[in-house]
């Protein structure tokens, strides 16, 4: 049981580039969100989706692009890489319950520099 | 708009103390309130959570209170010890998953 798999680990990308972050998890989880950390800024929500093929915008949505054909994968793409958009990535899913909310697991994070 | 605001940015705290952590909220429809603990390098991972219709859950050492007039809820770590050094995160979840996070606190328990 691997939980939450992001990859990679690390990237570096010239601004302009395009580029696909991985995440798969393995727990049959509905929901699945994609989340960037800045020093001082927290975690802020860019993506999410409640279900094979539903998703919707988060607090910071623009650049980013993502889809999910499937349950267990939940790619983020980088349109058009920018300066800004250094940070590093995490992924995080979760079960939907009727009486209570369930833990978010996190994936390791993708730390991304664009120069 | 920050939906979920944190405080303190930091902490320091003598080992045995406790660490004190605050958060409010503006949006009614939040209906989740977990607490992430994060060390370097590594994903947060879920410490405690509470729903809005308690105002205190205890998990060992790690207590959230919630006032639900105030839209306020904190975090108490009793006997701090310098392993819970580490950066705490609250968040707010509303119907649907969506969780915002708070700014985070860094907490170092001095030994």
């Amino acid at each position: 049981n691997a939980g939450v798999t992001q990859t990679p680990k690390f990237q570096v990308l010239k601004t302009g580039q395009s580029m696909t972050l991985q995440c798969a998890q393995d727990m049959n989880h509905e929901y699945m969100s994609w989340y960037r950390q800045d020093p001082g800024m927290g975690l802020r929500l860019i993506h999410y989706s409640v279900g094979a093929g539903i998703t919707d915008q988060g607090e910071v949505p623009n650049g980013y692009n993502v889809s999910r054909s499937t349950t267990e994968d939940f790619p983020l793409r980088l349109l058009s890489a920018a300066p800004s958009q250094t940070s590093v990535y995490f992924c995080a899913s979760s079960y939907r319950r009727t009486d209570r909310r369930s833990e978010a697991f996190f994936g390791q994070g993708t730390r991304l520099t664009v120069v | 708009q920050q939906q979920v605001k944190q405080s303190p940015q930091s902490l320091i705290v003598q080992k045995g103390g406790i660490s004190i952590i605050n958060c409010a909220y503006e949006n009614t429809a939040f209906d989740y309130f977990p607490w992430y603990q994060q060390f370097p390098g590594k994903g947060p991972a879920l410490l405690i959570a509470i729903r809005p219709d308690v105002s205190e859950k205890k998990e060992g050492r790690f207590t959230i209170s919630f006032n639900k007039s105030a839209k306020q809820f904190s975090l108490h770590i009793m006997d701090s010890q310098p392993g819970d050094s580490a950066t705490y995160f609250c968040a707010a979840g509303e119907e649907g998953f969506k969780t915002i996070f708070g700014a985070g606190t860094r907490l170092f328990v001095k030994a």
